[in-house]
């Protein structure tokens, strides 16, 4: 079984670009999550989808980050105009509905995408 | 607002040796997870505990939990170079499907020959 895949893995844009990172995730998982890691700091959450809907997107820093899910099968998350802070990896996650299943809430990774702004 | 601490953040360890990383969390939790992650790969999930005094072993690794004292361990046993990765617990707040998972600054583990 395939797990969760991004890309592209490493990204190097210029401060001002816009930037389109693609996750897909496992494939029946109705949950999709994007995470970040900012050099130095915690994983930490942006935002959750259920199937193609936003569940949870409190994460999100500003109107610069834009989710989508469309077909709720892969993901992408574009930042538009990038800037020096958002530098970081980014994460993308998918688990299945748990039916009340708690060993169903395990989120499977990616390996992330390297986002460097210069 | 959930906050998790992890530590040390870096551990550097001789073969053979045995150690034990710590996370702590500020709110009531009755799931925790420890999560494994090698240079850019992905995170892979070790251990899901999810009650007081629960404790998973696999290998040389063994977590706890004890949600009274909001702490979770993760205890190796006679490392190996193979354990060298970094190491973070995560701790969801809610029993329902589909949370977001707040984690600790991660232990970047070094097992040194």
């Amino acid at each position: 079984e395939a797990g969760v895949t991004q890309f592209p893995s490493h990204s190097v844009i210029e401060k001002g670009q816009t930037v389109t990172l693609r996750c897909d995730p496992i494939s029946g998982h109705d949950n999709l999550y994007w995470y970040r890691r900012v050099m130095g700091k915690e994983i930490k959450f942006l935002l959750h989808f259920v199937k193609e809907s936003k569940q949870d997107e409190s994460g999100m820093p500003n109107n610069r980050f834009l989710a989508e899910r469309t077909g709720g099968t892969y993901s992408t998350l574009k930042v538009q105009p990038a800037e020096l802070e958002d530098s970081g990896v980014y994460f993308c996650a998918s688990s299945p509905s748990s039916g009340g299943d708690v060993a169903k809430n395990i989120q499977y990774f990616g390996a992330g995408t390297r986002l460097s702004v210069l | 607002e959930l906050k998790v601490e992890q530590n040390p953040l870096f551990l550097s360890m001789q073969e053979g040796k045995n150690y034990t990383i710590y996370c702590n969390y500020s709110t009531t939790s009755d799931r925790l997870y420890w999560y494994r992650q090698d240079p850019g790969k992905s995170l892979e999930s070790l251990f899901v505990l999810l009650s007081n005094g629960a404790v998973k072993q696999e290998g040389r690794l063994m977590a706890s939990l004890d949600t009274k004292a909001r702490l979770s361990t993760l205890h190796i046993t006679a490392a190996v170079h193979d354990l060298s990765a970094t190491y973070f617990c995560a701790v969801d707040m809610n029993n329902n499907a589909g949370n977001m998972l707040t984690f600790g600054g991660g232990t970047r583990l070094m097992v040194k020959p």
